[in-house]
């Protein structure tokens, strides 16, 4: 168990578009969900904290008018990239909580913004 | 303040055994967690250590030490498709969240 699925796998879009990123937790409800961005040969950075019925938390610096996050059902949260630029291209990763402090990670989107 | 600290890169044989240490200084500590990254994936869950002491799993074994905020990765028998990135992970109670290294990218040589 514990299986955390994300759509789209990779997604190539053209500045000032907007993306949506779907993250799943297909076995087990998840009343947090987390959204991390990793770029090259870098480790994951924190962007924010999904809570299930509840605004996000967004990390110092992460703009939440430009990421949003919607964490509507226990399964379901999407992160939508709002006028992406070609700075915002990079691995989206999203994670969900299951027990107390395990987080299980979905297989990242890549995104490209031309 | 959060911060881990781990080596940027190791080198190993295959066969062989290798040791990555982390170092962690987080407010709420509440367990160390170690992934495994390979280029262009997500990170894959390896361990977690709440409690001082050695948590072995087959290959691959985690140490805590909550005293010194340490804790290590060891991989015994190394194999090729162990070259990957391994990431420490300091769970803050407080925050509710992981605080990441920067990750340690393994090369296995034959």
């Amino acid at each position: 168990g514990a299986v955390v699925s994300q759509h789209p796998s990779w997604v190539i879009c053209k500045s000032g578009t907007s993306v949506k990123i779907e993250c799943r937790s297909l076995d087990f409800q998840a009343t947090t969900m987390f959204w991390y961005r990793q770029f090259p040969k870098q480790s994951l950075m924190l962007m924010a904290t999904s809570n299930e019925g509840s605004k996000a938390t967004y990390e110092q610096g992460v703009e939440k008018d430009k990421f949003l996050i919607n964490h509507a059902s226990l399964t379901l949260s999407t992160l939508t990239v709002t006028s992406a630029h070609p700075e915002d291209s990079s691995f989206y990763i999203c994670s969900a909580q299951r027990e107390r402090y395990e987080q299980y990670f979905g297989p990242g989107t890549r995104l490209t913004v031309t | 303040g959060q911060n881990i600290d781990q080596p940027t890169e190791m080198t190993a044989t295959e066969g062989a055994i290798v040791q990555i240490n982390c170092t962690y200084q987080t407010s709420g500590f509440n367990g160390l967690f170690w992934y495994q990254q390979h280029a262009g994936e997500a990170p894959t869950f390896l361990s977690y250590n709440v409690l001082d002491g050695l948590e072995e799993k087959g290959r691959f074994s985690s140490f805590l030490s909550r005293s010194k905020g340490y804790s290590y990765l060891l991989l015994k028998e190394l194999q090729m498709k162990d070259s990957a990135s391994y990431l420490c992970a300091a769970f803050s109670g407080g925050y509710n969240k992981l605080i990441f290294g920067a990750g340690t990218r393994l090369a296995v040589h034959p």
